[in-house]
């Protein structure tokens, strides 16, 4: 079984604190993923990572970057919270196929709030 | 980019009531997925399915790809079936799977 983690389930960090999310695969899957979930708004990409030391940026990459240093572990950085960054955030990651085919598999979540 | 629409947005139902959620996107795919995030948060992976039916015990969907659609149907619904069911897709060369807005499901005891 796939198992994606996120090292914290919930956060509570102040405006202009530097954060961390961390995730870890265990299915030596190529791509990762980080994800907004906000209410009305769904699930955003936020930036993805198809190998090591590779990124893109997605839909909504403003104020974070990401760093993939191994290919088991993709952290996302919020370099200066700030209160509009409290949200929802969800890793995923897959396989790499020819055909993009390959199903996403998510962690638990973590819920971050920026006071 | 490709467009993901769901319908209802939410649903109350009864327990043991059958239901139909939508999915409709705006281009081809080449993977679709159904998921269920449950009250805590949590997203699980219900099905796979860029095209055809498949089944899940109380669960089964069917994508008709040539026509842009996908079904998810719960039959006998329980209360453990409450949450948010989400719908998303990937088309083309992008690794990006684009999510629809939902559909909040409440099955009541």
């Amino acid at each position: 079984d796939v198992k994606v983690t996120q090292s914290s389930r919930y956060l509570v960090k102040r405006t202009g604190e530097k954060v961390f999310l961390e995730c870890v695969q265990d299915m030596d899957h190529e791509n990762m993923f980080w994800y907004r979930q906000d209410p009305g708004l769904g699930l955003r990409l936020i930036y993805f990572s198809y190998d090591v030391k590779m990124k893109e940026k997605g839909d909504i990459p403003e104020g974070y970057s990401v760093s993939r240093e191994k290919k088991e572990r993709f952290s996302l950085i919020l370099e200066s919270a700030s209160t509009n960054q409290t949200s929802m955030y969800l890793c995923a990651s897959s396989f790499v196929d020819r055909s993009n085919n390959s199903p996403l598999h998510f962690g638990n979540g973590t819920r971050l709030t920026v006071t | 980019g490709i467009q993901v629409e769901q319908s209802p947005p939410d649903l109350i139902l009864q327990e043991g009531a059958n239901s139909t959620l939508r999915c409709n996107f705006s281009d081809s795919v080449n993977n679709l997925q159904w998921f269920h995030q449950n009250p805590w948060g949590q997203l699980i992976n219900l099905f796979y399915i860029p095209s055809g039916t498949k089944q899940n015990g109380r669960l089964s969907a069917t994508t008709v790809a040539t026509e842009r659609y996908s079904l998810l149907y719960i039959s006998s619904s329980q209360t453990t079936d409450s949450g948010v069911y989400f719908c998303a897709v990937r088309g083309g060369a992008t690794n990006k799977l684009i999510f629809g807005t939902g559909t909040l499901l409440a099955v009541q005891p």
